[in-house]
């Protein structure tokens, strides 16, 4: 059964980082490519980045390039997301997500999510 | 960016009803459209990817269609397990956008 599981979300002050933890399991991640999608409170859903099988490859959304980096460990089968300069804006639940098919983003299994709040 | 305007953004029905959800994209996204849906408290589950294919173990009263920019999502024979948010996702080209999401009550 695939699962994956977030962690690592918490209250932090803006300015301030925050590292998010994606356990995977139950499909081979290193063939995978993955993704972070955030969803504000009451909102709709918003990509953030992704990043290729290899982790050579990765993309962001414009608002977060600069400040937050996407990075994976295959041989852990953990997605990571290094989110630094917080903002206020940048509180939601961050949802990891597997892509469907290789290059192609949508996303076929979402773990739970982790809720993330910036404020002081 | 892309922008995907979903509609309506929300919809009240009667069991055993047809609904159908549609998604017009700002610009063709080459069927490169996915539909997904949200259940309060839970994680987006994928239902339609490349606008017409169903995902895995996604009943069969649910389908997709459109090309070009515009797509739409039809659920046959309304079910109470059916009460979710609905969103489309464009994933032509970064970064990848869902609409605002359509809120399906039953009546």
């Amino acid at each position: 059964e695939v699962q994956l599981v977030e962690s690592g979300g918490g209250l932090v002050q803006p300015g301030r980082s925050l590292k998010l933890s994606c356990a995977a399991s139950g499909f081979t991640f290193s063939n995978y490519d993955m993704a972070w999608v955030r969803q504000a409170p009451t909102k709709g859903l918003e990509w953030v980045a992704s990043i290729s099988t290899g982790g050579g490859n990765t993309y962001y959304r414009d608002s977060v390039k600069g400040r937050f980096t996407i990075s994976r460990d295959n041989a852990k089968s953990t997605l990571y997301l290094q989110m630094d300069s917080l903002r206020s804006e940048d509180t939601a639940t961050y949802y990891c997500a597997r892509a469907g098919s290789p290059h192609y983003w949508y996303f076929d299994f979402w773990g739970p999510g982790t809720m993330v709040t910036v404020s002081s | 960016d892309i922008q995907m305007t979903q509609s309506p953004a929300s919809l009240s029905a009667s069991l055993g009803e047809t609904v159908t959800i549609e998604c017009l994209a700002s610009e063709d996204i080459y069927s490169n459209l996915a539909w997904y849906q949200q259940k309060p408290g839970k994680s987006p589950q994928l239902l339609i990817y490349y606008a017409n294919s169903l995902n895995d173990g996604v009943p069969s009263r649910f389908s997709g269609s459109g090309s070009g920019t515009q797509y739409s999502l039809k659920i046959n024979s309304l079910q109470s397990e059916d009460v979710s948010i609905y969103f489309c996702q464009q994933n032509y080209d970064s970064p990848y956008t869902f609409g605002a999401g359509t809120k399906l009550e039953l009546k």
